[in-house]
This record gives structure tokens, C-alpha cells and sequence, in this order.
């Protein structure tokens, strides 16, 4: 299975700020034949189920705030908050979906400092 | 839209069979494209894939989970169902149903993304 590594564990960004949340696969989610990276983005917040935020690693979900950008190369992707708001705060999962089962990454906790 | 709501036992005991179901309203589970997906989360942990049952009715699980698992629907209900045997306390987690994708990677179907969810249901397995 592919393992999905997110760092850090949790972190803490001012309101406003930038929020920077880190994935990386075990190997390359790229699919080359189509040039898609294979990665989903989840943002989960207490008492909830995880919501889809972004997918083909840079996509966003319709409804999504713009605040919210995926980026990266075949092994190593960014969820990044721009301006950090009081209802971003959350735990946050990566997915790869290049090989099966498809795998999460362990969560990362976004909290306002 | 689709909307979709898990039902079950909250406890089941060691060695015995967790059963749940997933109703799903505002949309067939015979049509539309979805996957009709189960994924269970771990108390404070990360997130399992554990298998879906297609719009047309093809399974496809997790190999971790594949010899206790089947997952299984009734269209006339539009509801769908999993059931895990021989369960011990590791099974303890929040299951949730999910509508998902598939992608196809080199001719292999992969599951892809997953949404929309349910909002979860927790079983514990104790005696």
C-alpha cells in the first residue's frame, strides 16, 4: 500500500495568515499518461465527517472558498490556506488514489494562534 | 442531492458480526455513477478505506478486510450494507458510508475520491 505521510502533526497560524500543510506519498501518484496527479485533499472538523476539498491534487470542489490551493509534484504536495479564517480550523487529510486501496494520510490539526 | 445516513448496532461483542446500513436519499443507488463506499476512522486516528459496492452492483474491497467483509444492498430500500465478521476490539472505529469514483490507473480501476458522506456512526466492540 502507499503511505501518505503529512507534516506537521498540528499547527498554529494567526487569523489571516498563511497555513501551509504538507503530504508525501511513498511513490509517485502521477499518473504519467495523463499528466493527473492523483490526490485528494479532506478538511474535517470536530464532530464531523471529512468534506472534500480538493481533488487531481490541484481541483477545487465546487463550493470551495478560493482561499484553499493544492499544489506538488509526483511525490510531495501542499494544501495551503491563504488567509487563515476562524471556521478553517480543523483537521485536514491527504488521499492518494493511484493504486488501491486508496490511503489517507495521518491528519494534520490546524488551530488559530 | 445526495444525502446518505448510517444505522446499526453501537456495541457489538468480540468474535460476533457487525452489521450497518447506509440509507441513501436524493438520489438511486441503481444509477447515477457512484460507488457506494464504507471508510471507518480509528478513535483520534487517520482514516481506512474498507470497500464499496458499485451502481451496478460490483464489489470491490479492501484486501486487509476482504475474508471478513461483504458489502451488500437492496435497491428496493435504496439502502446499502456492510457486514464484518469476527470482530475484536481493533474493529472499534466511527464507520462512515460515502458516495466515491473510480479512476483507472495503467487498466486498474482505483477508488478515487470520496463525496459526499454520512455523518458517521460509532460501534464499539467489547463484551
Amino acid at each position: 500500500d502507499i503511505v501518505m505521510t503529512q507534516s506537521p502533526d498540528s499547527l498554529a497560524v494567526s487569523l489571516g495568515e498563511r497555513a501551509t500543510i504538507n503530504c508525501k506519498s511513498s511513490q509517485s501518484v502521477l499518473y504519467n499518461s495523463n499528466n493527473k496527479k492523483n490526490l485528494a485533499w479532506y478538511q474535517q472538523k470536530p464532530g464531523q465527517p471529512p468534506k472534500l476539498l480538493i481533488y487531481w491534487a490541484s481541483t477545487r470542489e465546487s463550493g470551495v472558498p478560493d482561499r484553499f490551493s493544492g499544489s506538488g509534484s509526483g511525490t510531495d504536495f501542499t494544501l495551503t490556506i491563504s488567509s487563515l479564517q476562524a471556521e478553517d480550523v480543523a483537521v485536514y487529510y491527504c488521499q492518494q488514489y493511484y493504486s488501491s486501496p486508496p490511503t489517507f494520510g495521518g491528519g494534520t490539526k490546524v488551530e488559530i494562534k | 442531492q445526495v444525502q446518505l445516513q448510517e444505522s446499526g448496532p453501537g456495541l457489538v461483542k468480540p468474535s460476533q458480526t457487525l452489521s450497518l446500513t447506509c440509507t441513501v436519499s436524493g438520489g438511486s443507488i441503481g444509477g447515477g455513477g457512484y460507488y457506494w463506499t464504507w471508510i471507518r476512522q480509528h478513535p483520534g486516528k487517520g482514516l481506512e478505506w474498507i470497500g464499496f459496492i458499485s451502481y451496478s452492483g460490483t464489489t470491490y474491497y479492501n484486501p486487509s478486510l476482504k475474508s471478513r467483509l461483504t458489502i451488500s444492498r437492496d435497491t428496493s430500500k435504496n439502502q446499502f450494507s456492510l457486514k464484518l465478521t469476527s470482530v475484536t476490539a481493533a474493529d472499534t472505529a466511527v464507520y462512515y458510508c460515502a458516495g466515491g469514483s473510480i479512476t483507472m490507473v495503467r487498466g486498474v480501476m482505483v477508488p478515487s475520491w470520496f463525496d459526499p458522506w454520512g455523518q458517521g456512526t460509532l460501534v464499539t466492540v467489547s463484551s
